[in-house]
């Protein structure tokens, strides 16, 4: 059965620094792998999606992710933090199974930047 | 293109009622999906349904139940609600079917059962 970790369910950064939130996924077969993220009061929007054309990812905002089927990561970053980049953000893999699928999420990991 | 649109946007119904909250999907979506998210479970995926058919259900009871138009538009029904639906219900669509495909999410419906 496929699944998500976040690690963190809660993560705090400065303002300029890296941004880093963890993804591992467990899947049988070559999963997709997809960031969102979700801001106050909103729905999800997407980040970035892994479809196997390449294991380095370049989102919105400035993120990107790359996928390491070594160490089954699929982990989010971004250079530098803005104030702006508070949200929540999930991880969520999905694959066929039986000619069917469901889109698995992680519990998501809430990011605050502090000034 | 107008964005996913959910209503009511807020809900507030007792124990043993029944609800029905309602999507439309971006125009030319044919996949909509329905979510239950709450802070202690997070995401839980409901259904999908694509051209009118729900193509895949996750692990939630009968009494929660859905069906999509044949405009896409879809509709969600929780019967006997009971303390614990208490959630934000999210729907999102997609051009085609959901799994290889970027989601497009609503603002939700937030549903409280006293």
């Amino acid at each position: 059965a496929q699944s998500v970790t976040q690690l963190g369910s809660h993560v705090s950064v400065s303002e300029g620094a890296l941004v880093l939130l963890r993804c591992n996924y467990s899947s049988s077969v070559p999963p997709y792998l997809f960031w969102y993220v979700q801001y106050p009061n909103q729905g999800l929007q997407l980040l970035l999606k892994y479809t196997s054309a390449a294991t380095l990812v370049k989102g919105i905002n400035g993120f990107e992710a790359e996928f390491k089927k070594s160490e089954t990561s699929f982990h989010l970053t971004k250079p530098s933090a803005h104030m702006s980049d508070a949200a929540e953000y999930f991880c969520a893999v999905s694959h066929a199974t039986s000619g069917t699928y469901k889109y698995i999420f992680g519990t998501g990991t809430r990011l605050k930047v502090l000034a | 293109k107008a964005g996913v649109t959910q209503t009511p946007r807020y809900l507030i119904k007792t124990r043993g009622q029944q609800v029905t909250l309602s999507c439309s999907p971006i125009s030319g979506h044919r996949s909509v999906s329905w979510y239950q998210q709450t802070p202690g479970q997070g995401l839980q995926f409901l259904f999908e349904y694509f051209s009118e058919t729900q193509r895949n259900k996750g692990n939630f009871p009968g009494r929660f139940s859905g069906r999509q138009f044949s405009n896409s538009r879809s509709e969600m029904n929780v019967s006997t609600l009971e303390l614990g639906d208490s959630a934000l219900y999210l729907c999102a669509s997609s051009p085609g079917l959901a799994g290889n495909n970027e989601q497009f999410f609503g603002p939700g419906t937030r549903l409280t059962v006293l």
